[in-house]
């Protein structure tokens, strides 16, 4: 099992441009989350889907939108990229809701 | 609003000695509690839970200890090693809710 992926590990956007960040999970969990993380600022919840067909804002929702494409996939949008969106982009996964979740290896991004 | 806060950006130990990584929270209605650690370039790992009807929990050389009258977590590490470096995020979530997370504490481990 891969358990959570992501790519890609690094971008670099233009401040305008746009981009989708794109996460699977093969653990078969109905929940999925899109977290940043700043220094200082630790890991804040952008968006959640808590099963498939769902979605919902978390922490920090603006400036972003999500797709769950399917039980296995869960996609970040970044519409029109801005210099405050430089940050560690992680996608997460659990069964349900409210368990302990399951991390992927990040992705990088820097917005100039 | 801040409902989780690790008030320690960073700590220093020495390989052998106890590591000490403490977390407080505001939200009387949290249940359960974990902590993850991230190494650098990775994703976080869970590395230990305790739900609210419990006071301590062990696992090898990790303990945490809840204490609710003080909305207060920590987790004890013994003996800390240098592969323990790495930040660890304490998160905590009322019934039926989601993870809140904590800034986290770089922990350092000197050989």
């Amino acid at each position: 099992n891969a358990g959570v992926t992501q790519t890609p590990k690094f971008q670099v956007l233009k401040t305008g441009q746009s981009m989708t960040l794109q996460c699977a999970q093969d653990m078969n969990h109905n929940s999925m989350y899109w977290y940043r993380q700043d220094p200082g600022m630790g890991l804040r919840l952008i968006y959640y889907s808590a099963s498939e067909g769902t979605t919902d804002k978390g922490e920090v929702p603006n400036g972003y939108n999500v797709s769950r494409l399917n039980k296995r996939e869960f996609s970040l949008r970044l519409e029109s990229a801005a210099p405050s969106q430089t940050s560690v982009y992680f996608c997460a996964s659990s069964v349900i809701s409210a368990n302990e979740q399951f991390f992927g290896p990040g992705t990088r991004l820097t917005v100039l | 609003d801040q409902q989780v806060k690790q008030n320690s950006p960073s700590l220093s130990v020495q390989e052998g000695r106890i590591s000490i990584l403490n977390c407080d929270y505001t939200n009387s209605m949290f249940d359960y509690f974990l902590w993850y650690k991230k190494y650098p370039a990775e994703g976080p790992t869970f590395l230990i839970s305790i739900s609210s009807i419990k006071d301590k929990n062990e696992d090898g050389r990790f303990t945490v200890f809840l204490n609710k009258s003080a909305k207060h977590l920590s987790l004890h590490i013994v003996p800390s090693q240098p592969g323990d470096s790495a930040v660890y995020f304490c998160s905590t979530r009322a019934s039926g809710s989601r993870l809140t997370f904590g800034e986290g504490t770089q922990l350092t481990v000197n050989p």
